[in-house]
């Protein structure tokens, strides 16, 4: 298996542009995270899908961060417009859980996508 | 509500020295605990695990036993290597239906020859 897929890996862009970063998940699994990780902050949950509806988004930082999961192999995290304060690396994580029940699974990460917002 | 504290890092070791990395929590319920690795410029990686009271989690040398009396999740191993150096996470996930993870701040670990 490939493993969780991210892109871009880096991305570039100046303040008040549109970001979009996505996640392929590991073919199977039902659940999808994406994480933020900042020196400051350290590793924040943003949001998690679980059989592609989102469970919880308490961790989005407002009104200009969007995601999407439209099919099981795809999410999109989208920052429109962006800020110099997004600036970290963005990780998608994908598990498997059975039934909606929390079980002894592990959660496997990509390998992040890290953005520069000038 | 849930959260992990980590010992502050950065740590700076020897080769073949004595690691302990710790971690406390507080959650609700009967969380299952880890510990994540993160070597650079890659995602996490899951390390170990312990899901009861007195589970010890183990792989690669590093061990770590869930100790529901101090709320503590403790990483150890007895002779670290320069491949060791990395950032380690603590985190647990609450088992109450929920499959979200907490994870502590991390600490930075490196091991000079």
């Amino acid at each position: 298996d490939a493993g969780v897929i991210q892109s871009p890996r880096h991305e570039v862009t100046e303040m008040g542009q549109e970001v979009t970063l996505r996640c392929k998940p590991i073919s199977g699994h039902n659940s999808l995270f994406w994480y933020r990780q900042t020196m400051m902050r350290g590793l924040e949950l943003l949001i998690y899908f679980n059989n592609n509806v989102p469970i919880d988004d308490s961790g989005m930082p407002e009104d200009r961060f969007s995601a999407k999961m439209p099919n099981a192999s795809f999410s999109t995290l989208k920052i429109q417009p962006s800020e110099p304060r997004d600036s970290a690396v963005y990780f998608c994580a994908s598990s498997f859980a059975w039934g909606g029940v929390a079980g002894d699974y592990e959660q496997f990460f990509g390998p992040g996508t890290r953005l520069t917002v000038l | 509500g849930n959260s992990v504290t980590q010992m502050e890092g950065p740590v700076t070791l020897s080769e073949e020295a004595f690691l302990t990395i710790n971690c406390t929590y507080t959650a609700t319920g009967y969380p299952s605990l880890f510990w994540y690795v993160q070597y650079p410029g890659e995602g996490l990686q899951l390390l170990l695990k312990a899901t009861k009271a007195d589970d010890k989690g183990s792989n690669k040398g590093f061990e770590a036993t869930y100790r529901k009396e101090t709320t503590s999740f403790h990483l150890e191993k007895g002779s670290v290597q320069v491949s060791d150096s990395a950032v380690y996470f603590c985190a647990l996930r609450t088992g109450t239906g929920a499959n979200n993870l907490f994870f502590g701040t991390g600490t930075r670990l490196t091991v000079i020859p």
